[in-house]
């Protein structure tokens, strides 16, 4: 596509129940990655991919988060049993690879959990 | 592992004046650096881009930035703030370290005061 598109672009969810947020990368962009920005602070990276493969999932906070990219395309980051903590904005951006070239943003997804 | 430090979290300015937002880095390689803008409610543009070329580095809006290896700095700079500046601007870092991670610095917010 013409660019990153991010979905959906509000969530609101109770705690508790598991959240799935999707990422359409720019065609042809081999490097997927996930950030989590709070209000007021940097993005924070999460995880990502080259291709269908999680090169560094390094950035996920425990284990109720898990991503997947499985055709080297569209990725889901998926929260599970969501807590109030993860209350931010999730960012998805796009490259070409080899971590020289501009990262191309979403809009971004952001979650609320009550 | 790579990090950035963005020395001001905030900074205001007089329209006309010089602006100059500060990022240090640390990395065991030869980074790629970047400085990204986010204006309120929208979404992560890249300004400019130091990938290992010319040391002065010149981006979109009038800004530029300098790489000094020897200092570890990365300062962002524009000779005459305009109103329109007025945004969050974020120091990243890329090392060739085998995983592409971009890490954020935490932001530093940019005042232009009439």
């Amino acid at each position: 596509g013409a660019g990153v598109s991010q979905s959906p672009r509000y969530k609101v969810t109770k705690r508790g129940q598991d959240v799935a947020l999707r990422c359409d990368p720019i065609s042809g962009h081999v490097s997927l990655y996930w950030y989590r920005q709070a209000l007021g602070q940097g993005p924070e990276f999460l995880t990502y991919f080259n291709y269908e493969a999680q090169q560094d999932k390094s950035g996920l906070p425990n284990d109720r988060f898990s991503a997947e990219r499985p055709e080297g395309s569209i990725s889901t980051l998926t929260i599970q049993r969501t807590e109030q903590r993860d209350s931010a904005m999730y960012r998805c951006a796009s490259s070409f690879g080899g971590g020289t070239g501009e990262l191309f943003f979403g809009e971004g997804s952001r979650l609320t959990v009550l | 592992a790579q990090s950035v430090t963005q020395l001001d979290s905030h900074v205001s300015v007089s329209e006309g004046t010089p602006v100059l937002l500060r990022c240090n880095y640390s990395s065991s390689y030869s980074p790629s650096l970047f400085w990204y803008v986010q204006h309120p409610n929208k979404g992560l543009q890249l300004l400019l881009k130091y990938t290992s070329a010319a040391t002065l580095v010149k981006g979109i809006n009038g800004f530029e930035a300098e790489f000094k290896k020897s200092e570890t700095s990365f300062h962002l700079t524009k000779p005459s703030a305009h109103m329109s500046d007025a945004a969050e601007y974020f120091c990243v870092v890329s090392e060739p370290s085998g995983t592409y991670k971009y890490i954020f610095g935490t932001g530093t917010r940019l005042k232009v005061l009439a």
